[in-house]
C-alpha cells in the first residue's frame, strides 16, 4: 500500500513562471488536504476537496494559487505567476473521510522561485 | 495571537530523560493531533485525540477540553526521538471539516 506522493519533489522556476504540483493520495482516500509550511513554521491550510468537490479553499492566499481534483482522485495545485514569497513546501495529505480522521501526508514539493 | 500555541520552541534533553510538549488553544475544536516531522522533512501522525489520554510505546498524549491544553509526553527519552513535534486542531467553527490549524512545532533534540 502505497502512500501519499507528490511530485516533483523539487521545483525551482524563475519569478513569473507558472507552476503545477501533484498530489496522489492514498487509494480510497476521500478527502484531499493543501497545506504550505515556510522554513521554520507549522504548515497553514490552504484548501480541502471531498472527493471532486473543492470544500473550502479559504486559504489560498491571492487568485494565483488554484487547485482541482477532476476525478476524485489525483489534485493540481497550480501557482501563476510565481512570485519570490511562494517559495515553501508544499504537502498534500489525504484522510479516510473529512472530520475526525487521522490524515496521512505527503513527502511535499520544495518550491523555489528565483 | 496564533489560535495554537506550543511551548517551549526548542528543547534539549539527555537521553533518558521525561519531556513533556505543551499545546494551547482558542478556538473549538472536534479533534486534536499530535505530529511528529522527521529532520528529512517527512510529516508522522503520532496521535488523534478529543479528550483524556492515550499511548503508544513511550509516547503518551492527553487533553483537557475545559483548559484547552494538551500535553505530549515522552518517557525514557532516545536520541532517535529528535524531531520537530508539532500539535494541530481540526476547528469545529465555520463549517470546517478536517483542516487543521497547526502550532509552530518545538524542536526536540536528544542527546546521548
Amino acid at each position: 500500500g502505497a502512500g501519499v506522493s507528490q511530485s516533483p519533489r523539487y521545483k525551482v522556476t524563475k519569478r513569473g513562471q507558472d507552476v503545477a504540483l501533484r498530489c496522489d493520495p492514498i487509494s480510497g482516500h476521500v478527502s484531499l488536504y493543501w497545506y504550505r509550511q515556510a522554513l521554520g513554521q507549522g504548515p497553514e491550510f490552504l484548501t480541502y476537496f471531498n472527493y471532486e468537490a473543492q470544500q473550502d479553499k479559504s486559504g489560498l492566499p491571492n487568485d494565483r494559487f488554484s487547485a482541482e481534483r477532476p476525478e476524485g482522485s489525483i489534485s493540481t495545485l497550480t501557482i501563476q505567476r510565481t512570485e519570490q514569497r511562494d517559495s515553501a513546501m508544499y504537502r498534500c495529505a489525504s484522510s479516510f473521510s473529512g472530520s475526525y480522521n487521522e490524515q496521512f501526508f505527503g513527502p511535499g514539493t520544495r518550491l523555489t522561485v528565483l | 495571537k496564533n489560535e495554537v500555541e506550543q511551548s517551549p520552541q526548542n528543547l534539549t534533553a539527555q537521553e533518558g530523560e521525561f519531556i513533556t510538549i505543551n499545546c494551547s488553544y482558542s478556538v473549538g475544536i472536534s479533534a486534536l493531533h499530535w505530529l511528529q516531522q522527521h529532520p528529512g522533512g517527512g510529516i508522522v501522525s503520532l496521535f488523534m485525540l478529543s479528550s483524556g489520554k492515550k499511548k503508544h510505546g513511550r509516547l503518551i498524549a492527553t487533553i483537557n477540553i475545559q483548559e484547552k491544553h494538551s500535553s505530549l509526553h515522552i518517557t525514557a527519552s532516545h536520541p532517535r526521538d529528535s524531531a520537530v513535534y508539532i500539535c494541530a486542531v481540526n476547528p469545529n467553527y465555520g463549517g470546517s471539516q478536517g483542516n487543521l490549524i497547526f502550532g509552530k512545532g518545538t524542536k526536540l533534540s536528544v542527546k546521548p
